[in-house]
């Protein structure tokens, strides 16, 4: 089955600064990439997702690219707040629509 | 629109016993998949129920099994708890086909003591 490396496990930036996350999969077959968000004692929230036939989607402060020769995929997050504090889990799908496995998440820290 | 539900939110067992876990899909979803997530880690897939019938599985013993209802309720039912089944149960509510994400239920967080 598919594996997810994601890191960092932890990341702290300061308010204002970019910070990125990176996910490596192993699974050539997986063709959907989405990022969620999970804040403490919450579900896990979708914040933004890339398909395989696309390179780079942005949404406002949030981007995530994705190199599938190189099989990864990274989310951007620019001028962080302090409300982009939570843990972020990348995850990869493939064709078949039944198997989504997510990274281990890399809990981000904005300081004011 | 109604989203997903889970229920119970919280649950206390002891090693040895059985639990049931239960989840409503978000209104229009039709495919239901059961994550672990222990303290500290990404959310472990378990399995994925669509028509009623188990549609894949992650690295679960036995133990752990499922149903799915016809109105694409589900419920997650595992024997013989261990302590390490310690965790947040979470459901995601997807449509079959479409690649847009899993819409997640606030979880069940079981102990096993």
């Amino acid at each position: 089955g598919e594996n997810v490396e994601q890191h960092p496990s932890t990341l702290s930036v300061q308010e204002g600064d970019s910070a990125v996350i990176k996910c490596t999969y192993s699974d050539s077959a997986s063709n959907y990439f989405p990022w969620y968000k999970q804040e403490l004692g919450k579900r896990p929230q979708l914040i933004i997702d890339i398909r395989s036939n696309v390179g780079e989607k942005k949404d406002q402060r949030i981007a995530v690219t994705l190199n599938k020769t190189a099989k990864h995929f990274s989310l951007h997050i620019t001028e962080t707040q302090p409300e982009d504090s939570a843990v972020y889990f990348c995850a990869a799908e493939p064709n078949n629509n039944n198997d989504m496995r997510f990274g281990a998440g890399t809990r981000l820290t904005v300081k004011p | 629109e109604t989203g997903v539900t889970q229920s119970p939110t919280h649950l206390i067992k002891t090693r040895g016993q059985q639990v049931t876990l239960r989840c409503s899909s978000q209104s229009g979803h039709n495919t239901v998949s059961w994550y672990q997530q222990a303290l500290g880690q990404g959310p472990q897939f378990i399995f994925q129920y669509y028509r009623e019938e188990e549609n894949g599985r992650g690295n679960f013993p036995p133990r752990f099994s499922g149903l799915q209802f016809p109105n694409y309720s589900s419920e997650l039912n595992v024997n013989a708890l261990e302590l390490d089944d310690s965790a947040l149960y979470l459901c995601a509510s997807s449509l079959a086909g479409i690649h847009y994400g899993y819409t997640f239920g606030s979880g069940t967080r079981l102990t096993v003591v």
